[in-house]
């Protein structure tokens, strides 16, 4: 059981170049969530879903999208990155509203 | 007024002190809440979920003050591994809707000294 996954750990980006990130979880969870964090700022919510086939803006959704075509997986996209998008992403999943379980995060560098 | 406010710290204290760190929340439609713990440079984990009348998880004691929009975490007996950055969340539904919204204080960072 390897709870939350996220793929890759570590990323060093251009400015202008996408990627996207990968979220697997195994719990079998309706919800899933995309997270930020930066010095000084906590952690802030970019998209989340309440179920396969359904996203929903969070609280920075600008610059990114997101996709939930299987229940256990929550991709994150960025078309076009920004030095700004440098942060360390945070997916968390969770049965029906919180707690929620979060995964090892990514580190994301955008030059 | 920030909606989620801590004290940053750092909390330096020895083994074997007893710690506490407070948490203001402003929005009063808030539902649950919860005290995550997380290491440097890990993600945030789980340490326990506040209820009205107080609750207890071995040396953790979380309480909540609705009147006040307060919630508190003592530490009694604090160790070396207690270690970490300590994040005040408040769940609320978002306008309109039945999902909830997580939002997370920036954290209060304790150092446990031998």
């Amino acid at each position: 059981n390897a709870g939350v996954t996220q793929t890759p750990k570590f990323r060093v980006l251009k400015t202008g170049q996408s990627m996207t990130l990968l979220c697997a979880q195994d719990m079998n969870h309706e919800y899933m969530y995309w997270y930020r964090q930066d010095p000084g700022m906590g952690l802030r919510l970019i998209h989340y879903s309440v179920g396969e086939g359904t996203t929903a803006k969070g609280e920075v959704p600008d610059g990114y999208n997101v996709s939930r075509l299987k229940k256990q997986n929550f991709l994150l996209g960025l078309e076009s990155a920004a030095p700004s998008q440098t942060s360390v992403y945070f997916c968390a999943s969770s049965k029906q509203g919180p707690p929620l379980h979060f995964g090892n995060g990514t580190r994301l560098t955008v030059t | 007024r920030k909606e989620v406010e801590q004290d940053p710290g750092p909390f330096n204290v020895p083994e074997g002190a007893t710690v506490a760190f407070n948490c203001t929340y402003s929005n009063s439609a808030s539902q649950s809440f919860f005290w995550y713990r997380q290491d440097c440079r890990k993600e945030p984990k789980l340490l326990m979920s506040v209820y009205s009348s107080g609750n207890e998880d071995g040396r953790f004691t979380a309480q909540l003050n609705r009147a006040s929009q307060y919630i508190s975490l003592l530490i009694r007996d604090s160790k070396l591994s207690d270690s970490a950055t300590y994040l005040c969340v408040v769940n609320r539904l978002l306008y309109g809707g039945s999902q909830g919204n997580l939002i997370f204080g920036k954290g209060t960072k304790l150092s446990v000294k031998p």
